[in-house]
């Protein structure tokens, strides 16, 4: 299946940074991407679905002014979160399809102090 | 919502089969059962899907009812690495294939 990377794996910022978490498609050219989070003992929450060249498609109650998604390539999905505080610390996770399966990237640890 | 509800919790005895259940009785007829498998701080895993037949591959079987309401993935002889949170997610055909995510169930297994 397709092979999905994230970076960084881990980050930790202090509160009103930005943050800027990349995915990528290694072997695949994937038109669209999905960003999920997953606060501690939960389960993963979908935030976006991410197309390439042209705007993500943002679920409810998710602020796309907060959570930029930039897809640029086919290859390449970036998420950053804005003025990050530390209630958007989280284990965020991105995702390709691949025929009629998902593949999930490592995820990405953001702490925010 | 998520469409599946699931057990929060299961043991299993190492070598033993795990049969994990999960109810999904407001499927349509265009929607799939997928099961993926998330260890602690890894994304998560592709384990098996099916739309109405049972399915087997070399992790593990799926199970799903005549009634397609609900499915049972079955662990034919659980390890200690098989220890994880399992989820059920039903996804539809067509369109975009986001997946919403339930509890899922977390599997512990026992030596």
């Amino acid at each position: 299946g397709a092979v999905v990377s994230q970076h960084p794996s881990r980050v930790i910022c202090k509160s009103g940074t930005s943050v800027k978490i990349e995915c990528r498609s290694l072997d695949f050219q994937a038109t669209t991407m999905f960003w999920y989070r997953q606060f501690p003992k939960q389960s993963l929450m979908l935030m976006a679905t991410s197309n390439e060249g042209s705007k993500a498609t943002y679920e409810q109650g998710v602020e796309k002014d907060k959570f930029l998604i930039n897809h640029a390539s086919l290859t390449l999905s970036t998420l950053t979160v804005t003025s990050a505080h530390p209630e958007d610390s989280s284990f965020y996770i991105c995702s390709v399809t691949q025929g009629n399966e998902q593949f999930f990237g490592p995820g990405t640890r953001l702490t925010v102090l | 919502d998520a469409k599946t509800t699931q057990p929060t919790s299961m043991d299993c005895a190492e070598g033993r089969a795990a049969n994990l259940p999960c109810n999904h009785s407001t499927i349509s007829g265009n929607e799939y059962v997928y099961w993926y498998r998330q260890i602690h701080s890894q994304g998560p895993q592709y384990i098996i899907h099916g739309l109405k037949n049972n399915e087997t591959n070399e992790m593990a079987s799926l199970i799903i009812t005549e009634d397609r309401k609900s499915s049972t993935l079955i662990l034919p002889h659980a390890t200690l690495r098989d220890t994880a949170v399992y989820y059920c997610i039903v996804r539809s055909t067509s369109g975009t294939y986001k997946y919403i995510f339930g509890t899922g169930t977390r599997l512990k297994v026992l030596a």
